[in-house]
């Protein structure tokens, strides 16, 4: 089936730093989407992406729709403490379908550099 | 605008019983999805319902089910319980589901010993 190929799966960062993420599958999404969770929580939707090659932005957040439409990335920047969290990317290749066709990556691990 | 929310948060049951898992969606909502997120195998989609039917469901057991209400809350129940059901479970809820973007409630954590 679909799969997500997320990466890097952990890093940490110091505070001020940049952070970049990515998420790329060989197959075609309509949608993409960006989450964070926090421990014990659900996910928080960051940035929808509609549209081969968009790029949004949310504060600090940047997120791109890969043009071929199989890949997105994700940016950081200046991080913060409170960036710590796992962020999830995640791709719909059905418009209208289900949400049953929400795929999800296996997650990014953001954590402070000790 | 309250959010999606779940109960109970958390939840501890033995082998064999049956639970039941509740989610109310936002006010207007009307597609609620259910997840299990494992350490393993991350977030995998449960089953979707719309206006009261299920319109999409994913590789679980027919140990798990789910049903929705006139005024669109859903639970999801699993019965004879496995230690691996285990898990924090999600659901998210979106206007007419599809292409909409969905948002999700904070989960239950059930723990099966």
């Amino acid at each position: 089936g679909q799969q997500l190929n997320q990466s890097p799966q952990s890093m940490f960062i110091q505070e001020g730093e940049d952070v970049s993420m990515n998420c790329t599958s060989s197959s075609i999404f309509n949608t993409w989407l960006w989450y964070k969770q926090d421990p014990g929580e659900g996910p928080v939707l960051l940035i929808a992406l509609y549209k081969a090659g968009e790029l949004t932005s949310n504060g600090r957040l940047t997120a791109q729709f890969g043009i071929t439409r199989k890949d997105s990335f994700l940016n950081i920047s200046a991080s913060i403490p409170s960036d710590v969290g796992i962020y999830f990317c995640a791709g719909l290749s059905d418009y209208g379908g289900s949400q049953g066709n929400l795929i999800f990556g296996k997650g990014t691990k953001l954590s402070v550099k000790p | 605008k309250a959010g999606v929310t779940q109960t109970p948060r958390y939840l501890i049951k033995t082998r064999g019983q049956q639970v039941t898992l509740s989610c109310s969606p936002i006010s207007g909502h009307r597609s609620v999805s259910w997840y299990q997120q494992t350490p393993g195998q991350g977030l995998q989609f449960l089953f979707e319902y719309f206006s009261e039917t299920q319109r999409n469901k994913g590789n679980f057991p027919g140990r798990f089910s789910g049903r929705q209400f006139s005024n669109s809350r859903s639970e999801m129940n699993v019965s004879t319980l496995e230690l691996g059901d285990s898990a924090l479970y999600l659901c998210a809820s979106s206007r007419r589901g599809g292409a909409e973007t969905q948002y999700f409630g904070p989960g239950t954590r059930l723990l099966v010993l």
